[in-house]
């Protein structure tokens, strides 16, 4: 079982719709990402909170809108998406956001977004 | 730049035959390697790290890699293959400022009975 959660498993929406997509670590991580994967390929980093500020956006299109609650829970906000953006969306956290080598990441299994 | 290389995008064995999966980094500043499997309709997960300490590092489900220095090398091993290896592996290096992780394409892993 993974240690970090993220529903809905499967979401498909229109690109006109507003969704959002949840995921829950209660490990004590203080480093929360999203990443968006492709099939048979590797994960791209969208956004990085550190202690519940951002700290990287990689500059990712406004219809994406993260959201930090508290230390434990990360949201991504979607909104007016493409067929395109359609993506595994995958969660992850780290101990610390700004040491790879003492803190890997633990990913959770993603959402699959369909985008018609 | 830090970039990281997978040879073979696709790589078959036998049950119980050697695996390996090859990487090769490229980095401006002592590296940080990782493996991450990503077993199908799941997220990644960590098989093993490498921090600098022992060159040779044991990982999860029996898999191990050896840091060469010499070679930019970082490849993933396991003695004996098994079924339920079969997954796509991640190769990935920290950034030079440690704030990102550098991907490799993946290899993808059949294994056949």
């Amino acid at each position: 079982d993974t240690e970090v959660t993220q529903t809905p498993k499967h979401l498909v929406m229109g690109m006109t719709n507003k969704k959002s997509l949840k995921c829950e670590q209660h490990m004590g991580h203080r480093a929360m990402y999203w990443y968006k994967q492709k099939a048979k390929k590797p994960p791209e980093l969208m956004f990085v909170y550190s202690y519940e500020k951002l700290s990287i956006n990689e500059s990712v299109p406004s219809r994406f809108s993260p959201e930090c609650p508290n230390s434990s829970l990360l949201n991504l906000h979607l909104h007016a998406l493409q067929p395109e953006d359609s993506a595994l969306y995958l969660c992850a956290s780290s101990q610390d956001g700004a040491a790879y080598r003492n803190s890997p990441l633990h990913f959770g299994n993603g959402t699959r977004l369909t985008v018609t | 730049a830090q970039s990281v290389t997978q040879l073979g995008s696709h790589v078959s064995v036998s049950e119980g035959a050697l695996v390996l999966l090859r990487c090769n980094y490229s980095s401006s500043v002592p590296p940080y390697l990782f493996w991450y499997v990503q077993y199908p309709n799941q997220g990644l997960q960590l098989l093993l790290k490498y921090t600098s300490a022992a060159t040779l590092v044991k990982g999860i489900n029996g898999f191990e890699a050896e840091f060469k220095k010499s070679e930019t090398s970082f490849h993933l091993t396991k003695p004996s293959a098994h079924m339920s290896d079969a997954a796509e592996y991640f190769c990935a290096v920290t950034s030079g400022n440690n704030r990102k992780l550098i991907w490799g394409l993946g290899t993808s892993l059949a294994v056949n009975p």
